[in-house]
């Protein structure tokens, strides 16, 4: 059966640090990758997608980046953390038109 | 702008009622929709998928669909106080070549003992 897994569960970092938060999904093959991100109060914000090796769609302008450097292997980077960065961010993965399957998550708290 | 929206709640149903939730979508044709848990400070859980008009039952679930109303709505029957969560519907919305899940905001849904 397909398993995602994401980490760091829980992670707090000042201001101007750096970010990379991982993603593997083990079970499937060429899989669709997202990442959201779940602010307080908010609905969940697709930021990310890949559909493939290197093959990466940003849905939001901000100060992050992914990268998909495995077929089960997605990415969220950041240069530099702003305040507003601070969310639950997910990580999901998909085939086709089906529900995305979602990985625990990770609080980031930016201070 | 293509959205997904859905009651904005709090509901707060007696255990043992039914809860009902709906969701109305903007983006005649999508296919496939889909409801989501979410405990409190955990990931969302799928419950229901449906594509096709009409209901689909799973337990003491039942998705609602209809497309020319582009509504889509959640009957929980015997509503459990393990049931308290929020629900998220979601919708796969054209964008460009590709199809992508949109979510909206949820409800929050309480069953009291």
């Amino acid at each position: 059966s397909q398993t995602i897994h994401q980490w760091p569960a829980t992670l707090v970092q000042p201001v101007g640090s750096p970010l990379s938060l991982e993603c593997t999904v083990e079970g499937t093959s060429n899989p669709n990758l997202y990442w959201y991100r779940q602010a307080a109060g908010r609905g969940l914000q697709l930021l990310f997608y890949s559909i493939g090796i290197d093959q990466i769609s940003s849905e939001v302008p901000q100060n992050l980046s992914a990268s998909r450097p495995q077929d089960r292997q997605f990415i969220l980077s950041s240069k530099k953390l702003l305040l507003s960065d601070s969310g639950f961010y997910l990580c999901a993965w998909s085939s086709g038109l089906s529900g995305y399957t979602f990985g625990s998550g990770t609080r980031l708290t930016v201070v | 702008q293509k959205e997904v929206e859905q009651n904005s709640g709090p509901l707060s149903v007696p255990e043992g009622a039914i809860a009902s939730l709906n969701c109305t979508y903007s983006d005649r044709v999508s296919q496939s929709f889909f409801w989501y848990r979410q405990y409190s400070g955990k990931s969302p859980e799928l419950i229901m998928s449906i594509y096709s008009n009409g209901d689909k039952e799973d337990g003491r679930f039942t998705a609602q669909l209809n497309k020319a109303s582009q509504y889509v709505s959640l009957l929980i029957r015997d509503s459990q106080p393990s049931d308290s969560a929020t629900y998220l519907c979601a919708v796969n919305i054209r964008g460009g070549s590709n199809y992508k899940l949109t979510f909206g905001k949820g409800t929050l849904l309480t069953v009291n003992p």
